[in-house]
């Protein structure tokens, strides 16, 4: 059994904060780290596509890095809106094509 | 519109009764996922597919079964729904920079 973590479940912020989440997955048989953006009542959308260890990613003021080798990734939020009120999924991908999901960080930005 | 379209949106089963869910892509994507989406838990990963004619389990395939007999249509059927099936359905493409793709979901609700 795959086991994908995220931490923390939930975090609340004040805009302008700037705030950081952790998934955790399996070391071994790694293809590709996915992060999405999930807001209440849409379907989830893409933000990183991760394969590299060492890897980082930025997309405004979102940004991710990886590491492979210990299993773990972080996701960075510079300076937090209102609109990045989200839950935030990340998704291994191993040698099997099954992409396996966290349970998510919910973010709430307040202003 | 490009996309990942499902059918139905909502639908209120009695326990024992069956049904399919369709998912219908337009986008030639070989990939295609069933995700099962409850409170606390995350997205859930029921069967999945790598090509037209293809299936696979997923992490929580019992109860279900999958057809993949054309490359654009993903079918998750039900054949005795019970209770504990109620839940949002997402079904999902893979791109081939390797992000999914998802329908705007299908809400089961089984009495």
């Amino acid at each position: 059994i795959l086991n994908v973590e995220q931490s923390p479940q939930s975090l609340h912020v004040q805009e302008g904060d700037s705030t950081n989440f952790t998934c955790s997955f399996p070391s071994s048989n790694f293809y590709a780290l996915h992060w999405y953006r999930w807001e209440t009542a849409k379907s989830p959308e893409a933000l990183f596509v991760m394969t590299l260890n060492g890897d980082e990613k930025k997309k405004g003021r979102i940004s991710a890095t990886l590491n492979t080798k210990e299993g773990y990734s972080y996701l960075y939020i510079k300076g937090s809106q209102p609109e990045d009120s989200a839950t935030y999924l990340c998704a291994f991908l191993g040698d099997t094509d099954k992409l396996i999901f966290g349970t998510g960080t919910r973010l709430q930005v307040f202003p | 519109n490009a996309g990942v379209t499902q059918t139905p949106k909502f639908r209120v089963l009695k326990t024992g009764q069956s049904m399919t869910l369709l998912c219908a892509q337009d986008m030639n994507h070989e990939y295609m996922y069933w995700y099962r989406q409850d409170p606390g838990m995350g997205l859930r990963l029921i069967h999945y597919s790598v090509g037209e004619g293809t299936t696979a389990k997923g992490e929580v395939p019992d109860g279900y079964n999958v057809s993949r007999l054309k490359k654009q249509n993903f079918l998750l059927g039900l054949e005795s729904a019970a209770p504990s099936q109620t839940s949002v359905y997402f079904c999902a493409t893979r791109r081939n920079t390797g992000e999914l793709f998802f329908g705007e979901g299908s809400r089961l609700t089984v009495l």
